[in-house]
């Protein structure tokens, strides 16, 4: 069966700091990898997704990026964090095919102080 | 352009009480039609969907008709438990793309 990992489970960063999560799936390859924020009161916002190594799609300009360095690895990172960048980050995957659902993980809850 | 309108919350019932939460889309073409649920501090977990008109989904007491004419895509349960308190998300999925279109979500809070 696939599973999907998200770490850290929580983070504190101050203002003007990196940042870098990673999100992995076993147990399928290829798959359609996603990065979504969720803040507060703003519901889920689709951030990047990939089709494949290397392949990243940005849905809304910001101050963060994505990376794909291998097939079942995704990564989203910034060099200076900001205030509004705290969120809830979840990381998802599908099979290749839009008739597949998305499976998410279990999030990342980060805080810009 | 596409887009997922929710019932803003948070909803607040009593244990056994009925629930609906509405749900209304805008899409071009003919999506698949998703609720997931996010339990406290966990990521989001598939709770049913309808892939076409007329279509019910239904998973753990919970259902969800497609309404075509109508745009909507309403949650309902009959009697909900206190296990039930989490956030509610409606999405949208075009079959061109692939990608999901959440709306905001609905915060649903159970009593004993």
């Amino acid at each position: 069966s696939q599973t999907i990992h998200q770490w850290p489970a929580t983070l504190v960063q101050p203002v003007g700091s990196p940042l870098s999560l990673e999100c992995t799936v076993e147990g399928t390859s290829n798959p359609n990898l996603y990065w979504y924020r969720q803040a507060a009161g703003r519901g889920l916002q689709l951030l990047f997704y990939s089709v494949g190594i290397g392949q990243i799609s940005s849905e809304v300009p910001q101050n963060l990026s994505a990376s794909r360095p291998q097939d079942r690895q995704f990564i989203l990172s910034s060099k200076k964090l900001l205030l509004s960048d705290s969120g809830f980050y979840l990381c998802a995957w599908r099979h290749q095919g839009s008739s597949y659902e998305q499976y998410f993980g279990p999030g990342t809850r980060l805080t810009v102080t | 352009g596409d887009s997922v309108t929710q019932m803003e919350g948070p909803v607040t019932l009593s244990e056994e009480a009925f629930l609906t939460i509405n749900c209304t889309y805008t899409a071009t073409g003919y999506p698949s039609l998703f609720w997931y649920v996010q339990y406290p501090g966990e990521g989001l977990q598939l709770l049913l969907k309808a892939t076409k008109a007329d279509d019910k989904g239904s998973n753990k007491g919970f259902e969800a008709t497609y309404r075509k004419e109508t745009t909507s895509f309403h949650l309902e349960k009959g009697s909900v438990q206190v296990s039930d308190s989490a956030v509610y998300f409606c999405a949208l999925k075009l079959s061109s793309q692939g990608n999901l279109i959440f709306g905001k979500g609905t915060k649903l809070s159970v009593k004993p």
